[in-house]
């Protein structure tokens, strides 16, 4: 079974600085999907950002990117710039390559500080 | 595109009643469609996932019996919570996942219902 642990509960940055969020993962498989998903007071869940694991290098998405590393199973997520929209709960996750359920992190509680 | 509803998003219930939540995808066909439970503070939970016109896969733990889950079009799916007790209050969220884009592709999440069981 696939397990997502992320092990930090909460943070606290200040605005403008560049803050990373740490995730870990466990499965068997050799071609999955990794996510980071935003979610904001309002609850949507947003994606930031995704990864595919048979792609070696690392996704980007304006002022998000991901270190993936794939035989340590590590799959962190780096905000530069960090602006007061990003103050959300992010989760790490992951998808099996065929797409039949997504496992979810236990989440990381981002302030971003004026 | 890909915009998931749901409907009510707020909703409150007495103990002992049933409640239906909508789930729907407004503009492109979803043959799998998620149900998640979030406590507060908490990460997301699969309950089940239901594919169009088949019945429901329940997760592990989750009383199929008391949360119904009917997927009867591509575009909706409902969970119904019957009998309701106070601790199913929670935050219910589904997703869909695009039939044209394949599961490869990320699952698409609606706003979620708040639950309050009285």
């Amino acid at each position: 079974a696939q397990t997502v642990t992320q092990s930090q509960p909460e943070m606290s940055v200040q605005e403008a600085e560049t803050v990373t969020l740490s995730c870990t993962y466990d499965t068997s498989e050799n071609n999955y999907y990794l996510f980071w998903y935003k979610q904001p007071p309002s609850r949507q869940m947003i994606l930031v950002i995704r990864q595919e694991a048979y792609k070696q290098q690392n996704a980007t998405e304006n002022r998000f990117s991901v270190n993936f590393q794939k035989a340590a199973k590590s799959f962190s997520l780096k905000i530069s710039d960090s602006q007061l929209g990003d103050t959300a709960m992010y989760f790490c996750a992951f998808m099996t390559f065929w797409g039949d359920k997504i496992i979810f992190g236990k989440g990381t509680r981002l302030h971003i500080l004026p | 595109g890909a915009v998931v509803s749901q409907h009510p998003s707020w909703v409150i219930c007495k103990s002992g009643t049933s409640v239906k939540i909508e789930c729907r995808s407004l503009d492109f066909q979803a043959t799998t469609m998620f149900w998640y439970r979030q406590f507060p503070k908490q990460s997301l939970m699969l309950m089940a996932t239901s594919n169009e016109g088949s019945k429901a896969t329940y997760e592990q733990g989750v009383e199929k019996d008391k949360f119904l889950i009917n997927h009867a079009s591509l575009t909706l799916s409902t969970l119904t919570v019957t009998s309701a007790h106070p601790e199913d209050s929670s935050f219910y969220i589904c997703s869909a996942r695009d039939r044209a884009r394949g599961a490869s592709y990320e699952q698409y999440f609606g706003p979620g219902t708040r639950l309050t069981v009285t």
